[in-house]
């Protein structure tokens, strides 16, 4: 099955710098991959996240890079700020669409977590 | 904005009881599932359901496990014989059909074993 590898497993930064995490998957049939945030005590909540048929998608400060030769695939936050103090994981899936397009089942293999703290 | 809703948010039981913990996914969405986190590990996922039948499921997700909908709203998670090992943040999510596939997560349900 899909195995996913995130790195670093905790980052620092100060408030204005970038942030980058990094994630590795095994299976070259994975075609979607979500960027989820954890705040404390909440649930996993979507950033962003790229299909296989691009490389590279930005929203104002987050950009997800992807390189499917390499298997891997990247978050890279811009002008950080204290309230991107989170823990997040990336994921990666085969997007299985159902013959009767009502819809496509979505398994989610994550990574195990990157803890960003962005320092005042 | 819709969101999926959990119950309870902690259950503290004694291994080998029964245990269900209850989600209403979003009104529209098709997909559910079930997904656990052991403190301080990843996600893993345990299973999907639609149609009123699993779609897919985990080595994790054994015969101690089941799942059901009950009715239209809720989605319910079934831990038959709990063991100590099923500690963890259990997480419901559903997912609405065609373009995004982006899965909406609650806020867990922590369940303590002892």
């Amino acid at each position: 099955g899909e195995n996913v590898e995130q790195h670093p497993s905790t980052l620092s930064v100060q408030e204005g710098d970038s942030a980058v995490i990094k994630c590795t998957y095994s299976d070259s049939a994975s075609n979607y991959f979500p960027w989820y945030k954890q705040e404390l005590g909440k649930g996993p909540q979507l950033i962003i996240d790229i299909r296989s048929n691009v490389g590279e998608k930005k929203d104002q400060r987050i950009a997800v890079t992807l390189n499917k030769t390499a298997k891997h695939f990247s978050l890279h936050i811009t002008e950080t700020q204290p309230e991107d103090s989170a823990v997040y994981f990336c994921a990666a899936s085969i997007r299985e669409h159902r013959a009767d397009s009502t819809g496509s089942n979505y398994k989610l293999t994550f990574g195990k977590g990157t803890l960003l703290t962005v320092n005042p | 904005e819709p969101e999926v809703t959990q119950t309870p948010s902690h259950q503290v039981t004694q291994m080998g009881q029964e245990v269900i913990l209850r989600c209403v996914p979003i009104s529209n969405h098709l997909y559910f599932y079930w997904y656990r986190q052991i403190l301080g590990q990843k996600v893993e996922f345990l299973v999907s359901f639609y149609n009123n039948e699993i779609s897919e499921k985990s080595e994790i997700f054994d015969d101690q496990f089941s799942v059901e909908r009950p009715d239209g709203s809720n989605f319910t998670l079934k831990i038959r014989s709990t063991k100590l090992e099923d500690s963890a943040m259990y997480f419901c999510a559903s997912s609405v059909i065609r373009s995004t596939g982006e899965l909406f997560f609650g806020e867990g349900s922590r369940l303590t074993v002892l």
